[in-house]
């Protein structure tokens, strides 16, 4: 199975900070990822497909980006209502398989 | 618009088999796939399998032997079922469309031994 190793598991950060946050992957899976955001108690919501194109309705401060076998997420300019849980999941090879996940909170 | 709606038990017995129904609306089951998801605090976010459009399945080899995906395109409804279930099978269960942009509300079952 392809692991996604997801960094950090945890951050905090304060509004108007620029964040980034990274799955790695132990094998080829292309652009064949996405990230979520998911918020207590809720479904996880796509933000970003294909690792840099962004789902419809996201705001254009978060992007994806891949430096080979690493994948990021960033927020350019934190606002309160991005504080949740991100995952990242690849779709290249089954099983699809998920990162464990990140942790933003408000510093 | 497009939803999706988990329903079935939230409570099983330990050995007994969960059925799952993912009722779909705002699109055709033939056009799109849709995929069942896990998640539970021990073990994250995880990918159970997906029945595609054209009725095909894929599984995750890990839960293959316990789990199968139907669905009856006429009601719009996807089904789970899986089998021999034990506690730490205990978690919200999802159900999402290909390609995973649109998720049903999750239903939490319990497992109980």
């Amino acid at each position: 199975d392809i692991q996604m190793t997801q960094s950090p598991s945890s951050m905090s950060a304060s509004l108007g900070d620029r964040v980034t946050i990274t799955c790695q992957a132990s094998q080829d899976i292309g652009n064949n990822l996405i990230w979520f955001q998911q918020k207590p108690g809720k479904s996880p919501r796509r933000m970003i497909y294909y690792a840099t194109n962004l789902a419809n309705g996201v705001p254009s401060r978060f992007s994806g980006s891949r430096s080979g076998s690493d994948y990021s997420l960033t927020i350019i300019s934190l606002e309160s209502e991005d504080m949740a849980d991100y995952h990242c999941l690849q779709y290249k090879q089954y099983p699809w398989t998920f990162g464990g996940g990140t942790k933003l909170e408000l510093k | 618009q497009v939803q999706l709606k988990e329903s079935g038990p939230v409570l099983v017995q330990a050995s007994e088999t969960l059925s799952l129904t993912c009722t779909v609306s705002g699109f055709s089951l033939t056009n799109y796939g849709v995929i069942w998801v896990r998640q539970s605090p021990g073990k994250g976010l995880e990918w159970m399998g997906i029945i595609w459009g054209d009725g095909n399945t894929d599984y995750n080899s890990a839960l293959k032997s316990r789990l199968s995906i139907n669905r009856d395109t006429s009601k719009s409804q996807v089904f789970l079922k899986m089998n021999s279930l034990q506690t730490d099978d205990t978690a919200i269960y999802y159900c999402t469309r290909a390609p995973v942009d649109y998720w049903g509300q999750g239903v939490m079952v319990t497992v109980s031994s």
